[in-house]
Parts: C-alpha cells; structure tokens; sequence
C-alpha cells in the first residue's frame, strides 16, 4: 500500500534553532519527493524537489535529504525564524500519476 | 508568479444544500485537482482533471461531482452538502503530469 508517513506529528523549537523533520514513504514506482510547507488558512506551497538520483537539495535554510534505498528523506531548518511556524507536507509521487501526502508536521517557533 | 484563485475563503451552509466551489487558474495548466485537508490526515484527492471537459475520480469522489468546461476553470459541487463534508478543500493545477502543482489559498467549508 503506498503511504507517507511523517514525523514528529508537532514540534516546538526557539527561535534560532535548528530542527529535522522525517517523511518515511512506502510508495512505489517512486517518481520524485517534494516538501510544501503550509502556513495556516494557506494552500501549501513547493519548497524542495528530489528524484531517485539527488540526495540532497536546499532551498535557503531549507535542506531536504532523500535516501532512495531507505525510502526516507528529512527537511532540516537551519536558525529558524518565527515566520517558519507552519505545517510541512511531504509528498510522494508514483510513476504515472498517484501522488501521495504526508499528514503534516505541525512546526511553531517560539521567540 | 502562477496564480490559482478559490472563489471563498470561508463558506457556511446548511445540510442539503447544493454548493459550489470554484477555482480558476491563469498559467493555461492541464491538470487541475481538487483536493479536502483534515486535522491528522494528508491531502486526500476527491476528483481531477488531466483537460478541458475530462474529470477523473480520485480517492474520495463519493458526495461530490466537478465540472471543467474551461481550460481555466475547475469547479467542485457538493451535491447534498452533509456535516461530515465540513472541511478544507484546496484547489491546485500543474502544467502537466510530473510539474509542480500550484495550491490555491483553501476553502474552509462547514456545514451546519
């Protein structure tokens, strides 16, 4: 069964901290890996993209990892502001057209 | 910058009700999904579109129908509006299969 599973479910951080954030995915013929993040009452948006062959992609003081043998992949936040309080998807996509999504990791960033 | 408009941002109606909700985007994508987003869950896929006047059902279809009759527009209709359909529906479109998709800003829904 294709699944994205993501953790932690929530995460508290200080602001100027780093955190990592988990997507654990089962889904197969994997096409490629996307993080969005979505702040609240907003649709999410693209923040990284990886397929089979990149392990590593960042965007700012995102940094997204991919390890295609364990079917793992880990956003990292480096010296976090309070504007990165928001909810981090990770989306799987299948060869063909399934795309699946992660539930979320619910970030706040406190001062 | 691709722009994907939902015609509301906030949406109250009573059990029974016909409703609709629209969406338009201005970049000339052929795919167009319509998606519900609830607490603990992940994006689940209710219906999508690969063009203009072709519609695929997606994982949750059952309540809903959609329409595409413009390249530009895609609307979902809650047939019978029900209080377990109570949720946010975000629209989003790609230029085609394997691109980006592009979100809307989300239809918070509540039926009462």
């Amino acid at each position: 069964k294709n699944q994205v599973e993501q953790s932690p479910q929530s995460l508290i951080i200080l602001e100027g901290k780093n955190c990592t954030l988990q997507c654990n995915y089962t889904v197969s013929p994997f096409s490629n890996l996307r993080w969005y993040k979505q702040d609240t009452g907003r649709g999410p948006v693209s923040l990284t993209i990886m397929t089979f062959s990149e392990n590593t992609k960042s965007n700012g003081r995102y940094t997204a990892t991919l390890d295609a043998d364990t079917k793992q992949s880990s956003l990292h936040i480096t010296a976090s502001q309070l504007s990165d309080s928001a909810s981090y998807i990770c989306v799987v996509s299948a060869r063909g057209f399934k795309t699946i999504f992660g539930a979320g990791t619910r970030l706040f960033v406190k001062a | 910058d691709v722009k994907v408009t939902q015609s509301s941002r906030y949406l109250v109606k009573r059990t029974g009700e016909k409703v609709f909700l629209e969406c338009v985007q201005d970049m000339d994508h052929e795919n167009m999904f319509w998606y519900r987003q609830d607490p603990g869950l992940g994006l689940r896929l209710i219906y999508f579109s690969y063009d203009v006047k072709m519609k695929e059902k997606g994982d949750i279809p059952e309540g809903y129908s959609v329409s595409r009759e413009k390249k530009e527009r895609f609307s979902l209709i809650l047939e019978s509006a029900s209080t377990n359909q109570t949720s946010m529906y975000l629209c989003a479109s790609r230029v085609k299969l394997g691109t980006e998709a592009f979100f809307g800003q989300g239809t918070r829904l509540t039926v009462v």
